[in-house]
């Protein structure tokens, strides 16, 4: 079974503070996502890699920067946490090889900024 | 660039009801297609996809979809749903193999028992 793991399922962080969100995937894949989550809105990818230390920007990219430098881990960074930046935030991997893997997603990181 | 619409924001149903949940795609060249599903605290998981071939597929737990490329179409069917498909359901579209996935914005399925 494929497992996308995230470093918290609960983050509380101020205003102004720099915050790290980790994913680690164990399937060898090649491509690895970053998305929000809100309410109404649905899916927003914020950030993706086709592979390692190759980046691409999404639909909103402002605010977030991405590191990418070993295959299986792909952090998400906030430079300077704001409250409108609260949301649910998912990490989800796909292999390329067959041409037709699906995304595979972790359970989600809750991120509140007071 | 790419959209997907899901028209229902939120549907309600009683158990054995039949469900149809529609979703459309702004993509004229090929495409791949996917239903995900989010149960209350658990993570997105696929329901079905479709790459090509039969334009009628199965999914897991009953869920069947059917792709109508002249309609740009790609609804989620199920004949009888039950309590435990209380979820968020969300369709998705890729315009190539490398491509990312666009999702719709969701619909919530709440089955009174």
């Amino acid at each position: 079974d494929v497992k996308v793991t995230q470093s918290s399922r609960y983050l509380v962080k101020r205003t102004g503070e720099k915050v790290f969100l980790e994913c680690v995937q164990d399937m060898d894949h090649e491509n690895m996502f970053w998305y929000r989550q809100d309410p109404g809105l649905g899916l927003r990818l914020i950030y993706f890699s086709y592979d390692v230390k190759m980046k691409e920007k999404g639909d909103i990219p402002e605010g977030y920067s991405v590191s990418r430098e070993k295959k299986e881990r792909f952090s998400l960074i906030l430079e300077s946490a704001s409250t409108n930046q609260t949301s649910m935030y998912l990490c989800a991997s796909r292999s390329t090889g067959t041409g037709r893997g699906e995304q595979y997603f972790g359970p989600g990181t809750r991120l509140t900024v007071t | 660039a790419q959209s997907v619409s899901q028209h229902n924001h939120h549907v309600i149903l009683s158990e054995a009801a039949s469900l149809e949940l529609g979703c459309n795609y702004s993509y004229g060249g090929t495409v791949n297609l996917f239903w995900y599903v989010q149960y209350p605290g658990q993570h997105l998981q696929l329901l079905l996809k479709y790459f090509s071939g039969d334009p009628l597929v199965k999914g897991i737990k009953g869920f069947e979809a059917e792709f109508i490329k002249s309609k740009f179409s790609f609804n989620l069917r199920k004949p009888s749903v039950q309590w435990s498909d209380t979820a968020e359901y969300f369709c998705a579209a890729r315009g190539s193999t490398l491509g990312r996935l666009y999702f719709g914005r969701g619909t919530q399925l709440t089955v009174w028992p």
